[in-house]
């Protein structure tokens, strides 16, 4: 099993639509969680980081399950520029050796 | 404000050769860090280094080679190029390393071909 694992997709959706996706990890003593967000042939670049209360950001919204060991990234009203990959990462406790997943493309449609 | 930036952005080179990717950020941040994507992989992280002249492997290490003798700067060495090790290679920098609100800044990347 991997340590971090995502859908990897792609998840087609109209303008407008809210679109989900999870992320579990399997390492219980984690930490820090966060989304990130890469562009075709680009660097990753922080979305957000996920607090344990949830949180949101604009049409962001994160929320952590520690009982289930995944993480969630909701994006509602999504548009054509959120066409990208979130990449899910995950640090252990007392660690920077973050875990990333593989990532979940999603391409939103006009 | 340049940030994090790194060199060369492309290379080709042959099976072993000795190849020096460079990274350099301009944020005095503590950390920094190295990892390479590749197909079917997240970002796996070959080594970081949480101040000068201090350096750690990662999950990926064997192969690579890092130094660090001046805050700003961090490059990776390929001892002896395998055709495994093509790949894009990210630098990141961070302030303070692993908290819940730390961010990773990373460079453009270095696509990396060997042949």
């Amino acid at each position: 099993r991997k340590e971090v694992e995502q859908d990897p997709g792609p998840f087609n959706v109209p303008e407008g639509a809210t679109v989900a996706f999870n992320c579990t990890y399997s390492n219980s003593a984690s930490q820090s969680f966060f989304w990130y967000r890469q562009d075709c042939r680009k660097e990753p670049k922080l979305l957000m980081s996920v607090y344990s209360s949830g949180n949101e950001d604009g049409r962001f919204t994160a929320q952590l399950n520690r009982a289930s060991q995944y993480i969630s990234l909701l994006i509602r009203d999504p548009k054509l520029s959120d066409s990208a990959t979130y990449l899910c990462v995950v640090g252990p406790s007392g660690t920077y050796k973050y875990i990333f997943g593989t990532g979940t493309r999603l391409k939103v449609l006009a | 404000d340049a940030g994090i930036t790194q060199s060369p952005r492309y290379k080709i080179t042959e099976t072993g050769r000795q190849v020096t990717l460079m990274c350099h950020q301009t944020w005095s941040h503590s950390y920094m860090f190295w990892y390479r994507q590749d197909l079917g992989h997240g970002l796996r992280l070959i080594y970081y280094s949480a101040a000068a002249d201090i350096t750690d492997k990662g999950e990926v290490p064997d192969g690579y080679v890092v130094s660090r003798s001046k805050t700003e700067n961090f490059p990776l060495t390929l001892e002896s190029a395998t055709r495994s090790q093509t790949s894009v290679y990210f630098c990141a920098s961070s302030p303070n390393g692993a908290s819940i609100t730390d961010t990773q800044y990373f460079g453009p990347g270095t696509r990396l071909t060997v042949l």
